[in-house]
């Protein structure tokens, strides 16, 4: 079964800094992978996907992530946090060419932005 | 363009009440999906319709709960009776029938049972 990874649970980061969030995944073959950010209150809105080619994708928001297939990761990355960036983060995966497909989310990282 | 619209955004009542939560998909989507979230277990498939039939419904915890999709716009998942545990955030995201087109996802319910 697939599985996401979400090492950290919460992280702070401080206004104009830089941002990684974890994300490694459990699967026979790449998957589909995204990632949703959540802010207090809300449902889930996409910032990025990957489906194929570039490993490095951009999403919204000023923010790209990385596909590693050798690490089994996707980790999210921004070079300058801004105070509205605090919410939380959803690294998900989809397996490929299967139809369509259900999401399996990871449990989340909450980001603080501290000023 | 209207997103996915999901009533009401809070609920509070009684354990052994029943409970219905309203999901109105994005117009033209084929995918409907309901999700729970709570602290313990994360974000929680339920049950997701294709062409307003259910396909799998292997996340449905119990019998209490049940949902249904009459037409392609609109969606309810009921539980009954509820009970202190069903307590959470309940999603509504519905999403195009395109191989893994994202999900677009409703501001939740928020279910609290006493």
């Amino acid at each position: 079964a697939q599985s996401v990874t979400q090492p950290d649970i919460h992280i702070t980061v401080s206004e104009g800094a830089s941002l990684e969030l974890r994300c490694n995944y459990s699967y026979g073959a790449t998957p589909y992978l995204f990632w949703y950010v959540q802010s207090p209150g809300q449902g889930l809105q996409l910032l990025l996907k990957y489906f194929s080619g570039d490993t490095l994708v951009q999403g919204i928001k000023g923010f790209e992530a990385e596909f590693k297939r050798s690490q089994s990761s996707f980790n999210l990355r921004k070079p300058s946090v801004h105070w509205s960036d605090a919410a939380e983060y959803f690294c998900a995966v989809a397996p490929m060419n299967s139809g369509y497909s259900t999401l399996t989310f990871g449990k989340g990282t909450m980001l603080l932005v501290s000023p | 363009d209207a997103g996915v619209i999901q009533s009401p955004r809070h609920e509070v009542t009684e354990m052994g009440q029943e409970v219905t939560l309203r999901c109105k998909p994005i117009s033209g989507h084929d995918y409907l999906f309901w999700y729970r979230q709570t602290m313990m277990r994360g974000l929680e498939l339920l049950i997701y319709f294709n062409n307003n039939v259910p396909i799998d419904d292997s996340g449905m915890p119990e019998d209490r709960f049940s949902a249904k999709m009459p037409n392609a716009s609109f969606s309810t998942l009921k539980i009954q009776p509820s009970e202190p545990r069903d307590s959470a955030v309940y999603f509504c995201a519905s999403s195009l029938a395109i191989d893994n087109q994202p999900q677009h996802f409703g501001d939740g319910t928020r279910l609290s049972i006493l």
